[in-house]
């Protein structure tokens, strides 16, 4: 069965870095594009990056955008997030999800939480 | 990047029919038969409902449809069961060059 399950969550600073992971199995990783969305306590949810099937085409929301990257490791089978230059409106628990079609994202993780502070 | 417009907040008694709306623009929800509809229970990921403006996943119970008339995509619950009292959100392809954009979010109440 399809399983997405993040890592690399936690507590950073302002302005440190932290990776986030999700790795995939139970189905052909380079079938799909990628996406990472977030959602910070009490709100709603944010698209925060974008990656297609082969890793060619990459878009971000303009809230991380020269901050934050998005790549895939296809060998591993896994997404990664990468986040730079981290503020305390990060602070969010940040899920991985399969797009299926057009942003219709089929499978989601369990969430990692993300928290921003000194 | 602008979000779409949901109601906060909407409720109906079990048994009825609730609708809720997004609403968009030209550039997303008007201009591609992309609309999604996510459900999200407290402490849960979000669960697809329905894509493609009005197709439901496996699994999806048929109490669920969705419609979109211009730029305004409509959520219709039938049926209202307690559990489906959770959180709902739309959301839009916008075009090769953008990311996607999300509703605000409405929260269903079942009386």
């Amino acid at each position: 069965q399809v399983q997405l399950v993040e890592s690399g969550g936690g507590v950073v600073q302002p302005g440190r870095s932290l990776r986030l992971s999700c790795a995939a199995s139970g189905y052909t990783f380079t079938n799909h594009g990628m996406q990472w969305v977030r959602q910070a306590p009490g709100k709603g949810l944010e698209w925060v990056a974008a990656i297609s099937y082969d890793g060619s085409k990459r878009h971000y929301a303009d809230s991380v955008k020269g901050r934050f990257a998005i790549s895939r490791d296809i060998p591993k089978n896994t997404l990664y997030l990468e986040m730079n230059s981290l503020r305390a409106e990060d602070t969010a628990v940040y899920y991985c999800a399969r797009d299926a079609s057009f942003y219709s994202c089929d499978y989601w993780g369990q969430g990692t939480l993300v928290t921003v502070s000194s | 990047q602008s979000a779409l417009t949901q109601p906060p907040s909407a409720s109906g008694s079990p048994g009825q029919s609730v609708t809720i709306s997004c609403t968009g623009t030209s550039s997303d929800v008007g201009g591609y038969n992309y609309v999604s509809w996510y459900q999200q229970h407290p402490g849960k990921a979000p669960k697809l409902m329905i894509y493609d403006v009005s197709k439901r996943p496996s699994g999806v119970p048929d109490r669920f449809s969705g419609s979109k008339s211009g730029n305004t995509a409509s959520l219709t619950v039938s049926g209202l069961q307690a559990e489906d009292e959770a959180d709902y959100y739309c959301t839009s392809y916008a075009g090769s060059n953008d990311l996607g954009v999300f509703g605000g979010g409405t929260k269903l109440t079942v009386l």
